[in-house]
Protein backbone atom coordinates (compact mmCIF):
# COMPACT_ATOMS: atom_id res chain seq x y z
CA UNK A 1 0.00 0.00 0.00
CA UNK A 2 0.88 3.29 -0.46
CA UNK A 3 1.56 5.83 2.07
CA UNK A 4 4.20 7.93 4.35
CA UNK A 5 6.84 6.61 6.51
CA UNK A 6 8.18 8.51 9.51
CA UNK A 7 10.73 7.41 11.58
CA UNK A 8 11.81 6.84 14.40
CA UNK A 9 8.38 7.18 16.53
CA UNK A 10 10.40 8.49 19.40
CA UNK A 11 13.37 10.60 19.38
CA UNK A 12 15.24 11.59 22.47
CA UNK A 13 18.06 14.46 21.72
CA UNK A 14 20.76 15.84 23.99
CA UNK A 15 21.12 19.21 24.31
CA UNK A 16 23.44 20.80 22.00
CA UNK A 17 22.99 17.74 19.24
CA UNK A 18 21.49 17.87 15.81
CA UNK A 19 19.15 15.02 14.61
CA UNK A 20 17.52 13.73 11.29
CA UNK A 21 14.02 12.84 11.41
CA UNK A 22 13.44 10.50 8.40
CA UNK A 23 10.07 10.98 6.00
CA UNK A 24 9.78 9.02 2.89
CA UNK A 25 6.70 8.48 0.83
CA UNK A 26 6.20 5.87 -2.54
CA UNK A 27 2.63 7.61 -3.39
CA UNK A 28 4.72 9.48 -6.18
CA UNK A 29 3.88 12.80 -4.87
CA UNK A 30 5.98 16.48 -5.78
CA UNK A 31 5.41 17.80 -2.81
CA UNK A 32 6.67 17.14 0.88
CA UNK A 33 5.89 19.27 3.97
CA UNK A 34 7.09 19.27 7.33
CA UNK A 35 4.76 20.45 9.95
CA UNK A 36 5.81 20.88 13.61
CA UNK A 37 2.57 20.62 16.19
CA UNK A 38 2.49 22.01 19.64
CA UNK A 39 -0.68 21.70 22.26
CA UNK A 40 -2.91 24.65 21.18
CA UNK A 41 -1.41 25.75 18.30
CA UNK A 42 -2.43 23.64 15.96
CA UNK A 43 0.48 22.97 12.89
CA UNK A 44 3.02 24.99 11.55
CA UNK A 45 4.89 25.13 8.88
CA UNK A 46 8.34 24.27 9.16
CA UNK A 47 9.91 24.12 5.42
CA UNK A 48 8.11 22.25 1.79
CA UNK A 49 9.28 21.32 -1.12
CA UNK A 50 7.19 20.84 -4.49
CA UNK A 51 10.33 19.87 -6.81
CA UNK A 52 13.23 17.31 -5.92
CA UNK A 53 16.52 19.83 -5.41
CA UNK A 54 14.17 22.47 -4.13
CA UNK A 55 12.69 23.57 -1.06
CA UNK A 56 11.27 26.86 0.89
CA UNK A 57 11.36 27.75 4.47
CA UNK A 58 7.98 28.26 6.23
CA UNK A 59 6.80 29.99 8.74
CA UNK A 60 8.99 28.64 12.02
CA UNK A 61 12.40 27.67 9.90
CA UNK A 62 14.81 28.78 12.27
CA UNK A 63 17.02 26.10 13.88
CA UNK A 64 16.14 23.35 10.95
CA UNK A 65 17.04 22.21 7.74
CA UNK A 66 15.75 20.12 5.20
CA UNK A 67 16.99 18.24 1.81
CA UNK A 68 15.61 16.92 -1.09
CA UNK A 69 17.46 14.56 -2.90
CA UNK A 70 14.92 12.36 -4.26
CA UNK A 71 11.48 12.84 -4.72
CA UNK A 72 10.47 10.06 -2.22
CA UNK A 73 12.62 11.21 0.86
CA UNK A 74 12.55 14.69 2.66
CA UNK A 75 14.68 14.65 5.92
CA UNK A 76 14.31 17.32 8.54
CA UNK A 77 16.90 18.05 10.57
CA UNK A 78 16.51 19.64 13.95
CA UNK A 79 19.94 21.33 14.56
CA UNK A 80 21.43 22.22 17.85
CA UNK A 81 20.42 26.26 17.34
CA UNK A 82 16.65 25.24 17.82
CA UNK A 83 16.10 26.50 21.31
CA UNK A 84 12.38 24.30 21.95
CA UNK A 85 12.42 21.26 19.79
CA UNK A 86 10.40 19.07 22.04
CA UNK A 87 7.17 18.78 19.72
CA UNK A 88 5.26 16.41 17.45
CA UNK A 89 6.59 17.04 13.74
CA UNK A 90 4.40 15.60 11.22
CA UNK A 91 5.43 14.91 7.42
CA UNK A 92 3.18 15.08 5.14
CA UNK A 93 3.00 14.77 1.01
CA UNK A 94 0.48 15.69 -2.05
CA UNK A 95 -0.05 15.66 -5.83
CA UNK A 96 -0.38 19.09 -7.28
CA UNK A 97 -3.18 18.29 -9.66
CA UNK A 98 -7.07 17.51 -9.80
CA UNK A 99 -8.84 15.42 -7.60
CA UNK A 100 -5.92 14.35 -5.52
CA UNK A 101 -4.94 17.54 -4.18
CA UNK A 102 -4.84 17.44 -0.36
CA UNK A 103 -2.47 16.33 2.13
CA UNK A 104 -1.09 12.57 2.99
CA UNK A 105 -0.11 12.58 6.57
CA UNK A 106 2.93 10.55 8.32
CA UNK A 107 2.34 9.00 11.69
CA UNK A 108 4.30 11.42 12.93
CA UNK A 109 8.21 11.39 15.22
CA UNK A 110 7.79 12.77 18.68
CA UNK A 111 11.36 14.79 19.91
CA UNK A 112 12.26 15.20 23.19
CA UNK A 113 15.07 17.00 24.40
CA UNK A 114 16.72 15.44 27.51
CA UNK B 1 -3.56 37.65 4.90
CA UNK B 2 -5.03 34.09 4.37
CA UNK B 3 -6.20 32.08 7.61
CA UNK B 4 -8.88 29.40 8.83
CA UNK B 5 -10.29 30.03 12.41
CA UNK B 6 -11.59 27.61 14.51
CA UNK B 7 -13.65 29.18 17.38
CA UNK B 8 -13.84 26.47 19.26
CA UNK B 9 -11.05 25.23 21.17
CA UNK B 10 -12.94 22.29 22.86
CA UNK B 11 -16.07 20.70 22.35
CA UNK B 12 -17.72 17.72 24.65
CA UNK B 13 -21.17 15.88 23.12
CA UNK B 14 -22.70 13.02 24.75
CA UNK B 15 -22.25 9.66 22.31
CA UNK B 16 -25.49 9.70 20.24
CA UNK B 17 -25.52 13.37 20.40
CA UNK B 18 -25.24 15.13 17.03
CA UNK B 19 -22.24 17.59 16.39
CA UNK B 20 -21.30 20.64 14.25
CA UNK B 21 -17.84 21.68 14.34
CA UNK B 22 -17.08 25.71 13.34
CA UNK B 23 -14.41 26.73 11.05
CA UNK B 24 -14.14 29.96 9.02
CA UNK B 25 -11.86 31.06 6.25
CA UNK B 26 -10.33 34.56 5.27
CA UNK B 27 -9.11 34.50 1.78
CA UNK B 28 -9.45 36.78 -1.66
CA UNK B 29 -11.28 33.49 -3.62
CA UNK B 30 -13.33 30.74 -2.48
CA UNK B 31 -10.45 28.64 -1.59
CA UNK B 32 -10.01 24.24 -1.86
CA UNK B 33 -11.26 23.51 2.21
CA UNK B 34 -10.60 20.29 3.91
CA UNK B 35 -11.21 18.75 7.39
CA UNK B 36 -8.93 16.10 9.08
CA UNK B 37 -9.18 14.23 12.19
CA UNK B 38 -6.26 13.53 14.52
CA UNK B 39 -6.63 10.69 16.71
CA UNK B 40 -3.65 10.90 19.81
CA UNK B 41 0.06 10.58 18.69
CA UNK B 42 -1.01 9.65 15.21
CA UNK B 43 -0.97 11.85 11.89
CA UNK B 44 -4.02 13.43 10.37
CA UNK B 45 -6.35 11.81 8.20
CA UNK B 46 -8.65 13.60 5.88
CA UNK B 47 -12.10 13.20 6.16
CA UNK B 48 -13.62 14.93 2.73
CA UNK B 49 -12.47 17.73 1.20
CA UNK B 50 -14.43 21.16 -1.16
CA UNK B 51 -13.15 22.06 -3.99
CA UNK B 52 -16.39 23.14 -6.02
CA UNK B 53 -20.06 22.34 -7.52
CA UNK B 54 -22.69 21.11 -4.92
CA UNK B 55 -22.07 22.82 -0.74
CA UNK B 56 -23.06 20.18 0.85
CA UNK B 57 -19.92 17.45 0.79
CA UNK B 58 -20.16 13.64 2.19
CA UNK B 59 -17.12 12.19 4.07
CA UNK B 60 -15.49 9.28 5.72
CA UNK B 61 -16.86 8.17 8.65
CA UNK B 62 -20.50 9.53 8.27
CA UNK B 63 -19.26 13.48 8.44
CA UNK B 64 -20.57 16.11 6.14
CA UNK B 65 -19.34 19.48 5.60
CA UNK B 66 -21.53 21.91 4.26
CA UNK B 67 -20.00 25.32 2.52
CA UNK B 68 -21.70 28.69 2.69
CA UNK B 69 -19.85 31.51 0.68
CA UNK B 70 -22.16 34.30 2.48
CA UNK B 71 -20.69 33.21 5.84
CA UNK B 72 -17.22 31.80 4.69
CA UNK B 73 -17.74 29.10 6.31
CA UNK B 74 -16.80 25.36 6.30
CA UNK B 75 -18.68 23.67 9.45
CA UNK B 76 -18.26 19.90 9.77
CA UNK B 77 -21.03 17.91 10.95
CA UNK B 78 -22.38 13.99 12.33
CA UNK B 79 -25.55 13.15 13.23
CA UNK B 80 -24.98 10.90 15.59
CA UNK B 81 -21.53 11.04 17.61
CA UNK B 82 -20.29 7.23 18.26
CA UNK B 83 -17.39 7.40 21.28
CA UNK B 84 -14.73 6.54 19.07
CA UNK B 85 -14.85 9.98 17.10
CA UNK B 86 -13.18 11.41 19.72
CA UNK B 87 -10.20 13.24 18.53
CA UNK B 88 -8.78 16.26 17.56
CA UNK B 89 -10.37 17.89 14.64
CA UNK B 90 -8.73 20.73 11.58
CA UNK B 91 -10.18 22.17 9.36
CA UNK B 92 -7.35 23.66 6.44
CA UNK B 93 -7.85 25.64 3.19
CA UNK B 94 -5.87 26.64 0.10
CA UNK B 95 -5.65 29.58 -2.28
CA UNK B 96 -7.61 27.75 -5.93
CA UNK B 97 -4.62 27.57 -8.56
CA UNK B 98 -1.96 29.38 -6.06
CA UNK B 99 -0.29 26.07 -5.30
CA UNK B 100 -0.95 23.50 -2.57
CA UNK B 101 0.08 24.84 0.63
CA UNK B 102 -2.41 24.40 2.94
CA UNK B 103 -3.04 26.94 5.98
CA UNK B 104 -4.60 24.93 9.10
CA UNK B 105 -6.79 26.40 12.01
CA UNK B 106 -5.80 25.61 15.61
CA UNK B 107 -7.88 22.58 16.26
CA UNK B 108 -11.03 21.72 18.27
CA UNK B 109 -10.53 18.86 20.44
CA UNK B 110 -13.56 16.59 20.74
CA UNK B 111 -14.11 14.77 23.72
CA UNK B 112 -17.32 12.62 24.39
CA UNK B 113 -19.57 11.95 26.87
CA UNK B 114 -20.80 8.21 27.70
Amino acid sequence: DGGITQSPKYLFRKEGQNVTLSCEQNLNHDAMYWYRQDPGQGLRLIYYSQIVNDFQKGDIAEGYSVSREKKESFPLTVTSAQKNPTAFYLCASSSRTGSNYGYTFGSGTRLTVV
Amino acid sequence: AQSVTQPDIHITVSEGASLELRCNYSYGATPYLFWYVQSPGQGLQLLLKYFSGDTLVQGIKGFEAEFKRSQSSFNLRKPSVHWSDAAEYFCAAAPPGGGNKLTFGTGTQLKVEL
